[in-house]
């Protein structure tokens, strides 16, 4: 069974950055490139970019290219996604995903001092 | 980027009935078209890819259709674990970009 285990909610200062971690089980982790999908309170989704677990090459949505990195570590087949210098703005719920077609249950950040 | 239109924003219906969600482009997307359900908990269920295609374990009241700039998502008779929000999702060009959400609602 397919399986996309995201890290715990976080609670992060403004100005401070914060790694979320997504863990891939049940399926070959280097078949899907892992997507990344910002979610504000009541608001629709964002697309953030992709990393290719296979050969590392990432694209990003122009919005996000100096906010978020995505990085792999194949060994434990776990996807991250670092977000820097973060605000208000960054307060959502964040979703990763294999290939649009299995999806982690997303993980809250809030920004607050 | 490419803009999606998602109408209605809120749907109220009833259990039994057949219902439409439209989804539109700002230019053509070539059937690149994702639908996806969002239940209150969060947890995003992937129903329709490529305009047309059932996911799998997705029930055969969903469809879809459309080409060009213009999607559609069809239930045939809802259910009541069909009550949750959709979206669409093109994946033409980079950005890919989503609608805006339906709400489908209990009447």
């Amino acid at each position: 069974q397919v399986n996309l285990l995201q890290s715990g909610a976080a609670l992060v200062k403004p100005g401070a950055s914060v790694k979320l971690s997504c863990k891939a089980s049940g399926y070959t982790f280097t078949d899907y490139y892992i997507h990344w999908v910002k979610q504000s309170h009541g608001k629709s989704l964002e697309w953030i970019g992709y990393i290719n677990p296979n050969s590392v090459y990432t694209n990003y949505n122009e919005k996000f290219k100096s906010k978020a990195t995505l990085t792999v570590d194949k060994s434990t087949n776990t996807a991250y996604m670092e977000l820097s210098r973060l605000t208000s703005e960054d307060s959502a719920t964040y979703y990763c995903t294999s290939g649009f077609v299995y999806w982690g249950q997303g993980t809250l950040v809030t920004v607050s001092s | 980027d490419i803009q999606m239109t998602q109408t209605p924003s809120s749907m109220p219906a009833s259990l039994g009935e057949r219902v439409t969600i439209s989804c539109r482009a700002s230019q053509g997307i070539s059937n690149f078209l994702n639908w996806y359900q969002q239940k209150p908990d969060g947890t995003i269920k992937p129903l329709i890819y490529y305009t047309s295609n059932l996911q799998s374990g997705v029930p055969s009241r969903f469809s879809g259709s459309g080409s060009g700039t213009d999607y559609s998502l069809t239930i045939s008779s809802l259910e009541p674990e069909d009550f949750a929000m959709y979206y669409c999702q093109q994946y033409d060009s980079s950005p890919w970009t989503f609608g805006g959400g339906t709400k489908l609602e209990l009447k």
